[in-house]
């Protein structure tokens, strides 16, 4: 069965700091990973996704995630984040045998301060 | 467009009412879907429509009927709501149930039961 794992649920970090929120899933067939955001009151937007070829995938706000398939992980990562950045992070992922249905994991709450 | 698009934003309803809500999506895409989201946690995926017909339903209670009168709009009927039911609805839509592609998801309608 396949599952996702984010690790941490909250990430409290300063204003132009780096961040890396952290997702790890488990498939026995090839995946398909997505990082979605949600601000405050408002539907989930698509911020990245790995469906093949290369393994390092960018956003245009600056975030990257990289799919490692050895570790099984496809962390979320900004260099420099911004107060606006604060919001829920969720990691999904989908497979042949979930029907392509989107298994979300439990959410990172980043919170960016000044 | 690429917009995802649900009315109403926000809804109050008792235990006995009837209400409805809808989604709507013009990018062509044949599969749409319904999640009920609570606070703090990821959308649960609660009923997938592929090429206007019902393929999944996640054992969701009967006061919730799903219906998609044409491939570009997804409606939900109430009835009968219990408080517990009161959460963010979100309807989603992508190119198809068969691949692995993105989820577009709307605002979202607030829902809350009295």
């Amino acid at each position: 069965a396949q599952s996702v794992t984010q690790l941490d649920s909250q990430v409290p970090v300063f204003e132009e700091a780096p961040v890396e929120l952290r997702c790890n899933y488990s498939s026995s067939v090839s995946v398909y990973l997505f990082w979605y955001v949600q601000y405050p009151n408002q539907g989930l937007q698509l911020l990245l996704k790995y469906l093949s070829g290369s393994t390092l995938v960018e956003s245009i706000n600056g975030f990257e995630a990289e799919f490692n398939k050895s570790q099984t992980s496809f962390h979320l990562r900004k260099p420099s984040v911004h107060i606006s950045d604060t919001a829920e992070y969720f990691c999904a992922v989908s497979d042949l045998n979930s029907g392509y249905a989107l298994n979300f994991g439990k959410g990172t709450s980043l919170l960016v301060t000044p | 467009d690429t917009e995802v698009t649900q009315t109403p934003k926000h809804l109050v309803m008792g235990m006995t009412n009837k209400k409805s809500l809808k989604c709507e999506q013009h990018m062509g895409h044949r599969a749409m879907y319904w999640y009920k989201q609570k606070a703090k946690k990821p959308p649960e995926l609660m009923f997938v429509y592929s090429y206007e017909k019902l393929s999944i339903n996640e054992s969701v209670p009967s006061r919730f009927s799903p219906e998609c009168p044409n491939s570009s709009l997804l409606n939900l009927h109430l009835h009968a709501l219990q408080p517990e039911d009161s959460a963010l609805y979100l309807c989603a839509s992508s190119q198809a149930r068969t691949s692995p592609t993105e989820q577009f998801f709307g605002p979202g309608t607030r829902l809350t039961v009295l």
